[in-house]
């Protein structure tokens, strides 16, 4: 049962653009939810998370925007930059330290 | 400090063959969990270790296993292989509580013939 749907599974956006990935989920326990990005090689790392007492949260160029009752988040890179092309991972968290992924985006940035 | 460290990084083995992956967190960090990434199924959550104790599991035959040492390295063990154990095994740290960040290391990638 995938708890976690991500879309698109891929995205292809010019320098300077907006990138844009929707997650959607099911279990209504979750509580943390994080977004990873991952280069090729290595592990993902942690961009941005929330948690679902704010609807919107901002860190630098990127946004996470939250909709608790429609059960839906959303990643924003604004400005977006070749060194950005990377795969991107929502996951939500609602114990201990058990994430649940979604599919995964892969986004490329073109110059 | 130093990240995440998991050996060994490159492992080819045969089917019926067990394995061991060992994962050396962030000192100072208590709580290890382990992810198993495949192209098909994606980021797989395994296990969570803290203090010693397993807190989390996810939902793999009991082929798959863990432990956490005093000193909170962690290694995880996986007996008769299956080809399609063919994955990058990922290590993740955190400090002490539950929903913080967590650390992930490069990964193990296992491949089972």
């Amino acid at each position: 049962q995938q708890q976690v749907k991500q879309s698109p599974q891929s995205l292809i956006v010019q320098k300077g653009g907006i990138s844009i990935i929707n997650c959607a989920y099911e279990n209504t326990a979750f509580d943390y939810f994080p977004w990873y990005q991952q280069f090729p090689g290595k592990g993902p790392a942690l961009l941005i998370a929330i948690r679902p007492d704010v609807s919107e949260k901002k860190e630098g160029r990127f946004t996470i925007s939250f909709n608790k009752s429609a059960k839906q988040f959303s990643l924003h890179i604004m400005d977006s930059q070749p060194g950005d092309s990377a795969t991107y991972f929502c996951a939500a968290s609602s114990t201990g330290n058990k994430l649940t992924f979604g599919g995964g985006t892969r986004v490329l940035v073109k110059p | 400090k130093a990240g995440v460290t998991q050996t060994p990084r490159y492992l080819i083995k045969t089917r019926g063959q067990q394995v061991t992956l060992s994962c050396s967190p962030i000192s100072g960090h208590r709580s290890v969990s382990w992810y198993q990434q495949t192209p098909g199924q994606g980021l797989q959550f395994l296990f969570e270790y803290f203090s010693e104790t397993q807190r989390n599991k996810g939902n793999f035959p009991g082929r798959f296993s863990g432990r956490q040492f005093s000193n909170s390295r962690s290694e995880m063990n996986v007996s008769t292989l299956e080809l399609g154990d063919s994955a990058l095994y990922l290590c993740a740290s955190s400090p002490e509580g539950q929903k913080e960040t967590q650390y992930f290391g490069p990964g193990t990638r296992l491949l089972v013939l």
